[in-house]
């Protein structure tokens, strides 16, 4: 079974701080690795998609990392902001059959204090 | 762009009740997918298509029917409401069963089953 995991499961910074979180994933037969968004009472947002190992993808404040040969992103905030709060989320998907191989990782809940 | 819409938002069922969620996109996308979300758990896959006429079983997919006659629609069938199906249901979409394009999210049905 393959397994996704997200550290840590939640994190609580100060306004200003640049945080990053990990997404752990099966370093064999990789095809993509997506990150995305949750707020609460919404739903969960892209961020990246990303598919080369070395790749880097940024938007705004936020950016991320890839290592497919190790199997693991990490996902940067710079300057945290109350916006940012919210759980992001990881998904794996190595390759052979479709989509539906899609795997996500529980989330790391972020929660920013003006 | 009205993009994924769910119907209900909410929905309290009997033991042993039918119901469907309904799900309906206008993006022209070929792939399309239920999840659920339970606390603690990552979104698992319940069933998903990849164009009109095809559906296949994800992680979940017991106590769970689909079917796929257009391009816009997915409905989630259940047939005999259990208590273990209390869940938050999502579906989403994405262009094409390519694994690198990001999935677009509904805004999620909360079910209970009492």
């Amino acid at each position: 079974i393959l397994n996704v995991e997200q550290s840590p499961q939640s994190l609580h910074v100060q306004e200003g701080d640049s945080t990053n979180f990990t997404c752990s994933f099966p370093s064999s037969n990789f095809y993509a690795l997506h990150w995305y968004r949750w707020e609460t009472a919404k739903s969960p947002e892209a961020l990246f998609v990303m598919t080369l190992n070395g790749d880097e993808k940024k938007k705004g404040r936020i950016s991320a990392t890839l290592n497919t040969k190790e199997g693991y992103s990490y996902l940067y905030i710079k300057g945290s902001q109350p916006e940012d709060s919210a759980t992001y989320l990881c998904a794996f998907r190595g390759y052979g059959g479709s989509q539906g191989n899609l795997i996500f990782g529980k989330g790391t809940k972020l929660s920013v204090k003006p | 762009n009205a993009g994924v819409t769910q119907t209900p938002k909410f929905q309290v069922l009997k033991t042993g009740q039918s119901m469907t969620l309904q799900c309906a996109q206008d993006m022209n996308h070929e792939y399309m997918s239920w999840y659920r979300q339970d606390p603690g758990m990552g979104l698992r896959l319940i069933h998903y298509s990849v164009g009109a006429g095809i559906t296949d079983q994800g992680e979940v997919p017991n106590g769970y029917n689909v079917s796929r006659s257009t391009t816009e629609d997915f409905p989630l069938r259940l047939l005999s409401a259990a208590p273990s199906q209390t869940s938050v249901y999502f579906c989403a979409s994405t262009i094409a069963d390519g694994g690198n394009s990001p999935l677009h999210f509904g805004n999620g049905t909360r079910l209970t089953v009492t």
